[in-house]
């Protein structure tokens, strides 16, 4: 069963860019993953799918300014111009045969 | 557009069951592109899946809740379910209802049903 590591927290200033990591275990480097969102107070938000070779579909409405990538075992969550809305929790998910796995989220701060 | 609305009660007692229905608008639960699933999420912490019911009638749980967990569907009212049991406190947490393709192509979440475990 995989396993994503994500960090805690991250923060960074209104108007500039962050990327996010969500780091697959070891032996699941080729797996797709998917990004979602989740704002103080709501709901989870599917942000979009990411495949190992970095291709990446997002989900209806998400801004241009969400965009991703991938290196190995590495997926990667870009925002770029940081808005005030963007402060949120980020987690990434996989799945493996019959399961499904959460990494542990990831605090973002805009400053 | 897709609706997911969790119903059920709000407090349940400890060791018993815990029973929650989520009912989908404008769209089938019998479709054969999605799968239909329970997420929580305890207070201040972060995702845990629960499990998932695949059109071909497959169902899929999380080894570490299966022995307490039933997930059926009710297709005359385009409805499925979750039943967890012998809850405890631990089990207090935001439970939303998803319907997703399985290779992550499309993803919706319903809006989340909290359900403390209280006597």
């Amino acid at each position: 069963q995989p396993v994503l590591t994500q960090s805690s927290s991250a923060s960074a200033s209104l108007g500039f860019s962050v990327k996010l990591t969500c780091t697959l275990s070891s032996g699941h480097s080729t797996y797709i993953i998917a990004w979602h969102q989740q704002q103080p107070g709501k709901a989870p938000r599917f942000l979009m799918r990411l495949e190992g070779n970095g291709d990446y579909k997002k989900g209806s409405g998400v801004p241009d300014r969400f965009s991703a990538s991938s290196s190995g075992a590495d997926r990667y969550l870009t925002i770029s111009n940081l808005q005030s809305e963007d402060e949120a929790d980020y987690y990434c998910e996989t799945w493996d045969d019959k399961t499904r796995v959460f990494g542990g989220g990831t605090k973002l701060t805009v400053l | 557009q897709l609706q997911l609305q969790g119903s059920g009660p709000g407090l349940v007692k400890p060791s018993e069951t815990l029973s929650l229905t989520c009912t989908v608008s404008a769209d089938s639960i019998s479709s054969s592109t999605y799968y239909w699933g329970w997420i929580r999420q305890p207070p201040g912490k972060g995702l845990e899946w629960i499990g998932s019911m695949y059109w071909s009638g497959d169902i899929y749980y999380n080894p570490s809740l299966k022995s307490r967990v039933i997930i059926s569907v009710d297709t005359s009212k385009n409805q499925f379910s979750l039943k967890l049991s012998s809850v405890t406190a631990a089990d207090t947490a935001l439970y939303y209802c998803v319907r997703a393709e399985p290779f992550y192509y499309d993803f919706s979440w319903g809006l989340g049903r909290l359900v403390t475990v209280s006597s």
